[in-house]
């Protein structure tokens, strides 16, 4: 079983909509929980970490579900700008901070 | 914005040879990774760096694989007697105490 796990799109969706990302992760001891984006052949970039109590920042909104071992972020109003492959990230539990575990992320493709 | 700087950018070796990645830290930052992205894949840790001493390392780190920070300012990934599976996009990211780290552009390694 993958360790975190996400559908692979791509999601095509006009301005404005709605969209949002699910993602699954195997281990339950898992510790800290991150999206980043990634623009196509650039490096990843933070968007913003999950916390079990839900957070906002903007027009994005992300959840935890601990007992469900399940992430998900919501994108309002997408944007042009927001095209790029959306990563699931978790850190292991004892792991260094830095050991991030991605999945291989879900492409949005953002049209006119 | 302060970021991590990397070479270079592109580099094209062949089978067999060595190749030394760079990575310029940010200033204050005492924790530095590398990752490698192959082509289409998922970003994959590889080790981690801390007080002059690996932290920690995944399955894919052996013994082909070394890092080090000779100088205090470069922190370097070398791969003796490349392979063609070798050839991946390689990301070093540093960070400070806190959770978050920012990764450098990136190093495309190509192996014929």
């Amino acid at each position: 079983r993958k360790e975190v796990e996400q559908d692979p799109g791509p999601f095509n969706v006009p301005e404005g909509a709605t969209v949002a990302f699910n993602c699954t992760y195997s281990n339950s001891a898992s510790q800290s929980f991150f999206w980043y984006r990634q623009d196509c052949r650039k490096e990843p970039k933070l968007l913003m970490s999950v916390y079990s109590s839900g957070n906002e920042d903007g027009r994005f909104t992300a959840q935890l579900n601990r007992a469900s071992q399940y992430i998900s972020l919501l994108i309002r109003d997408s944007k042009l700008s927001d095209s790029a492959t959306y990563l699931c990230v978790v850190t292991p539990y004892g792991g260094s901070q830095g050991n991030l575990i991605f999945g291989k992320g879900t492409k949005l493709s953002v049209k006119p | 914005e302060p970021e991590v700087t990397q070479t270079p950018s592109h580099q094209v070796t062949q089978m067999g040879q060595e190749v030394i990645l760079r990575c310029v830290p940010i200033s204050n930052h005492l924790y530095f990774y590398w990752y490698r992205q192959i082509l289409g894949q998922k970003v994959e840790f590889l080790v981690s760096f801390y007080n002059n001493e690996i932290s920690e390392k995944s399955e894919i780190f052996d013994d082909q694989f070394s890092v080090e920070r000779p100088d205090g300012s470069n922190f370097t990934l070398k791969i003796r007697s490349t392979k063609l599976e070798d050839s991946a996009m390689y990301f070093c990211a540093t960070g400070d105490s806190g959770n978050t780290i920012y990764f450098g552009e990136g190093s495309w390694l190509t192996v014929v």
